[in-house]
C-alpha cells in the first residue's frame, strides 16, 4: 500500500481538463510544501511536471498546474493532447525516516 | 547537459548479490543529494535510498533497510547501490536520481533492470 493515495485511472477527451489527486496526511502533504508530479509514458523514466506544489519546471507547458488544500494536492491538465496519455506520481516529502513518499499512480487515458 | 547514465542490472539468484552504479555528468555532481527509486514490472514507483551530498546522512526504505547500501564517489562522479541478499520481490527497473530540494527528483536515469529469480 502506498503512502499518498491516487485514483486509479483518469480520463478525458481531448481539448477537456482533469484534475488527479493525491491525499496524505499531516506528516508528508500536508505539513510541507514539497509535493512534486512525475509523467511517466511506457517503457520511459518518469519526469518532473511539477515541484514544489505548483512550480513547472522549464520547459513542461503551463496546461499543466499543480495546487494543495489540507493534506490532498492536485494535478490539473487543461486541453488535454493525446500525448498526455501517462502516468502519473505525486510524492511528498515526509518528516518519516524515509524522506519521500510516492502515490500509487493514476494511469490517463485520452479518450 | 545532465545526464545519468546507470548499470549493472542483470539476472541474479535469490540470496544473491548486485552492485548498481550510475555516472553522472553535465552538472556539479558533488553539490547534489542523489537517490534511487525502483519500479516493480508493472507496479508504481518506491523510493530506496538517499545519500546526501558529501555522503554524510543516508536514509533506506525499510523494505532494503539492513540489504542495500548507497554510495557515491564525488570524485569520479559516480553513484552506487550495493544490493546484498536480493529477494523475488527486489526484482525492478532500478532508477538514480538528482534531488534538488526536499525529495524533488528533476533529473533521472533510464533505468536498470533487475531480476531476483532461480
Amino acid at each position: 500500500q502506498s503512502a499518498l493515495t491516487q485514483p486509479a485511472s483518469v480520463s478525458g477527451s481531448p481539448g477537456q481538463s482533469i484534475t488527479i489527486s493525491c491525499t496524505g496526511t499531516s506528516s508528508d502533504v500536508g505539513g510541507y510544501n514539497y509535493v512534486s508530479w512525475y509523467q511517466q509514458h511506457p517503457g520511459k523514466a518518469p519526469k518532473l511536471m511539477i515541484y514544489e506544489v505548483s512550480n513547472r519546471p522549464s520547459g513542461v507547458p503551463d496546461r499543466f498546474s499543480g495546487s494543495k488544500s489540507g493534506n490532498t494536492a492536485s494535478l490539473t491538465i487543461s486541453g488535454l493532447q493525446a500525448e498526455d496519455e501517462a502516468d502519473y506520481y505525486c510524492s511528498s516529502y515526509t518528516s518519516s525516516s524515509t524522506g519521500v513518499v510516492f502515490g500509487g499512480g493514476t494511469k490517463l487515458t485520452v479518450l | 547537459q545532465v545526464q545519468l547514465v546507470e548499470s549493472g542490472g542483470g539476472l541474479v539468484k535469490p540470496g544473491g548479490s548486485l552492485r548498481l552504479s550510475c555516472a553522472a555528468s553535465g552538472f556539479t555532481f558533488s553539490d547534489y543529494y542523489m537517490s534511487w527509486i525502483r519500479q516493480a514490472p508493472g507496479k508504481g514507483l518506491e523510493w530506496v535510498s538517499y545519500i546526501s551530498s558529501s555522503g554524510s546522512t543516508i536514509y533506506y526504505a525499510d523494505s532494503v533497510k539492513g540489504r542495500f547500501t548507497i554510495s557515491r564517489d564525488n570524485a569520479k562522479n559516480s553513484l552506487y547501490l550495493q544490493m546484498n541478499s536480493l529477494r523475488a520481490e527486489d526484482t525492478a527497473v532500478y532508477y538514480c536520481a538528482r534531488e534538488s530540494v526536499a525529495g524533488t527528483l528533476g533529473y533521472w536515469g533510464q533505468g536498470t533492470l533487475v531480476t531476483v529469480s532461480s
